[in-house]
């Protein structure tokens, strides 16, 4: 049972690179979304997909980029790394936007910027 | 704008005493409540969710939560406490007009003592 796979599951990155948060699902889930989680903050949107081809943003959309190509991969592009984006970062899944379905997340990856 | 609010960021109880985690939230439209656990360093796990019915929900672990509606609250149960119920525990709210997002209060961390 794989469910929803993220890798790294830990990068160092310096400022300025950029780097790509994999994450993949295999439950044929046709939602996807990345969050943050930054302490006593609990967890915020970044983007979230409903469909291949279909991106839109969260609420901490700055820095970050996103596409949908295939159902199955939903991949976080960080475009210039800032020490503001050190976070553990959880990719989730789920079987559609409606609001009665769960949300299945990754085991996350956690990021450090320096 | 919707919100929840998780009261008591750290939660502390003996083992065999009642675990009691508050949880209030605002919504202009039916909410669907979602409980998730948190262990070191691992993703988020569904403990329960309310989507519609029965107001009183249970779980895994034992773990249960009643929905509340006249006083917007969805508070999370146990009524023996273990030690590996040592964990964060987070309490969010998917809206249907919202993208299919869940909307994280800041999380609770409630530790066992022997």
């Amino acid at each position: 049972n794989a469910g929803v796979t993220q890798t790294p599951k830990f990068q160092v990155l310096k400022t300025g690179q950029s780097m790509t948060l994999q994450c993949a699902q295999d439950m044929n889930h046709e939602y996807m979304s990345w969050y943050r989680q930054d302490p006593g903050m609990g967890l915020r949107l970044i983007h979230y997909s409903v469909g291949a081809g279909i991106t839109d943003q969260g609420e901490v959309p700055n820095g970050y980029n996103v596409s949908r190509s295939t159902t199955e991969d939903f991949p976080l592009r960080l475009l210039s790394a800032a020490p503001s984006q050190t976070s553990v970062y959880f990719c989730a899944s789920s079987p559609g936007a409606f609001s009665g379905n769960t949300i299945y997340f990754g085991e996350g990856s956690w990021l450090t910027v320096v | 704008a919707q919100s929840v609010t998780q009261l008591g960021s750290h939660v502390s109880v003996s083992e065999g005493a009642l675990v009691l985690l508050r949880c209030n939230y605002s919504s202009s439209v039916p909410p669907y409540l979602f409980w998730y656990v948190q262990y070191p360093n691992q993703g988020l796990q569904l403990l329960l969710k309310y989507t519609t019915g029965a107001t009183l929900v249970k779980g895994i672990n034992g773990f249960e939560a009643e929905f509340k509606k006249s006083e917007t609250s969805f508070h999370l149960t146990k009524p023996s406490a273990h030690m590996s119920d040592a964990a964060e525990y987070f309490c969010a709210v998917r809206i249907y007009n919202q993208g299919g997002k869940l909307i994280f209060g800041q999380g609770t961390e409630l530790s066992v003592k022997p």
